[in-house]
């Protein structure tokens, strides 16, 4: 079955800084892959739509400075957090589905704590 | 105005308990999925659902899709500790410009006691 990986699965990182959060697909290509934010005891939030090679889709009120989406390759897309600050403190989960299948993946979830 | 209207919201039963969880929308939907996940882990899709009036049952549990496409149910029988999670139903609105661009309900949370 399809297998998608986040990675790190958990990060704890000072105010100001930036973070990058990996989704990969390891055992197909993924031309689209989604990203989400969840707060505790909530469901999942789309932020944004990466697409291979192009621009990333953002969702209403998700800034795209604040979250760089990159999706460099067929297997590979990126979400890095910029100029943390508290407030973004969550759990971030990406998705992506095999082509040609109509069901998504998802990863296991990087939980981003900013102190 | 959330599209995908899922209740109850929170749950909390004894073992043995039957539950029924609802997710209801003003919108038709393409396909219709319900995910369960734990604490700290990803969503893990429990069943598909694409035909109006449809039925699956996956050993305790049984979803069904409204008639409309517009509504879904997962109904757990005598629910065990082990089924402790947060539910989810999420579905792709007819029209929408790509499967994976999944429209979420808010999730329930279940607890089952021992």
């Amino acid at each position: 079955g399809a297998v998608v990986s986040q990675h790190p699965s958990r990060v704890i990182c000072k105010s100001g800084t930036s973070v990058k959060i990996e989704c990969r697909s390891l055992d197909f290509q993924a031309t689209t892959m989604f990203w989400y934010r969840q707060f505790p005891k909530q469901s999942l939030m789309l932020m944004a739509t990466s697409n291979e090679g192009s621009k990333a889709t953002y969702e209403q009120g998700v800034e795209k400075d604040k979250f760089l989406i990159n999706h460099a390759s067929l297997t590979l897309s990126t979400l890095t957090v910029t100029s943390a600050h508290p407030e973004d403190s969550s759990f971030y989960i990406c998705s992506a589905s095999r082509p040609g299948a109509n069901v998504l993946t998802f990863g296991a979830g990087s939980r981003l704590t900013v102190l | 105005t959330q599209l995908l209207e899922q209740s109850p919201q929170f749950l909390s039963i004894q073992e043995g308990e039957n539950l029924t969880v609802y997710c209801n929308s003003s919108s038709v939907f393409s396909s219709l999925q319900w995910y369960r996940q734990e604490p700290g882990e990803g969503p893990v899709l429990l069943v598909t659902v694409v035909t109006g009036g449809e039925v699956k049952k996956l050993k305790r549990l049984t979803f069904q899709f409204g008639d409309a496409r517009k509504d879904s149910s997962l109904h757990i029988t005598a629910a065990q500790p082990g089924d402790t999670g947060l539910y989810l139903c999420a579905g792709v609105v007819v029209g929408g410009t790509s499967y994976g661009k999944l429209t979420f309900g808010q999730g329930t949370i279940l607890t089952v006691h021992p």
